[in-house]
């Protein structure tokens, strides 16, 4: 059964820093990894979709990475803002199941203080 | 219409009553997904169609919850005799098909407290 982890459950960093989040899962057999952002009281926002055949995907700010054979993916945020306080969920889709059926993390909580 | 509509946003029941969450998706959008948020489970599938079929309904907790989508476009997910465990926030997504998952579109929820 696949399982999705991320680490750290929550991180309170200052404006400015530059993080990474951290997702791995169990089963390397996925046919893609995303990352969401999730802001309290609403829906999910989708930041980067990586391919399993693709290393990584990069939107402004955001660098998402992907090591298939480990298990792993990591959120690379650079110069963080306040605006950025979010839960940051990641989320597979196996290879072998109908599309749309993700699997998610448990997400990590981030707040960036001014 | 311009992004994925859900109502209501909020619903109150009490335990044992019948409950009718609604999912309006993105116009031309094939693929609908329920999923539920709760705190001690995170975020689990449900159930999706593709059209106004579910090739997946290995999600639904029991058999007190059903779905379905008429004309291909509103979705709606009824909750039997609800028990205090479901409460939770339901959330709907769609995208252009089943295997375009790169494209999915969440809408806000619609959150069940069930007392």
């Amino acid at each position: 059964k696949q399982e999705v982890t991320q680490i750290p459950a929550a991180l309170s960093v200052p404006e400015g820093e530059n993080l990474v989040l951290n997702c791995s899962f169990t089963d390397s057999a996925i046919y893609n990894l995303q990352w969401f952002r999730q802001d309290p009281g609403k829906g999910l926002t989708s930041l980067l979709l990586i391919q399993s055949s693709q290393r990584e995907q990069t939107s402004g700010r955001l660098n998402a990475s992907l090591d298939k054979s480990s298990g792993r993916s990591t959120l690379y945020i650079a110069a963080s803002q306040p605006g950025d306080s979010a839960t940051y969920l990641c989320a597979v889709t196996l290879i072998y199941n109908q599309g749309g059926k993700l699997i998610f993390g448990q997400g990590t909580e981030l707040s960036v203080k001014p | 219409g311009a992004g994925v509509s859900q109502s209501p946003s909020n619903k109150v029941t009490e335990k044992g009553k019948d409950v009718e969450l609604r999912c309006d998706p993105i116009s031309g959008h094939t693929a609908l997904y329920w999923y539920r948020q709760s705190l001690g489970q995170g975020l689990e599938f449900l159930i999706y169609f593709q059209g106004n079929s579910a090739p997946d309904k290995s999600g639904l907790p029991s058999d007190r919850f059903s779905a379905e989508r008429t004309g291909g476009s509103v979705s709606t997910l009824t909750i039997q005799r609800t028990q205090q465990e479901d409460s939770a926030v339901y959330l709907c997504a769609s995208s252009q098909s089943f295997r375009n998952t790169g494209e999915l579109f969440f809408g806000e929820g619609s959150r069940l407290t069930v007392l």
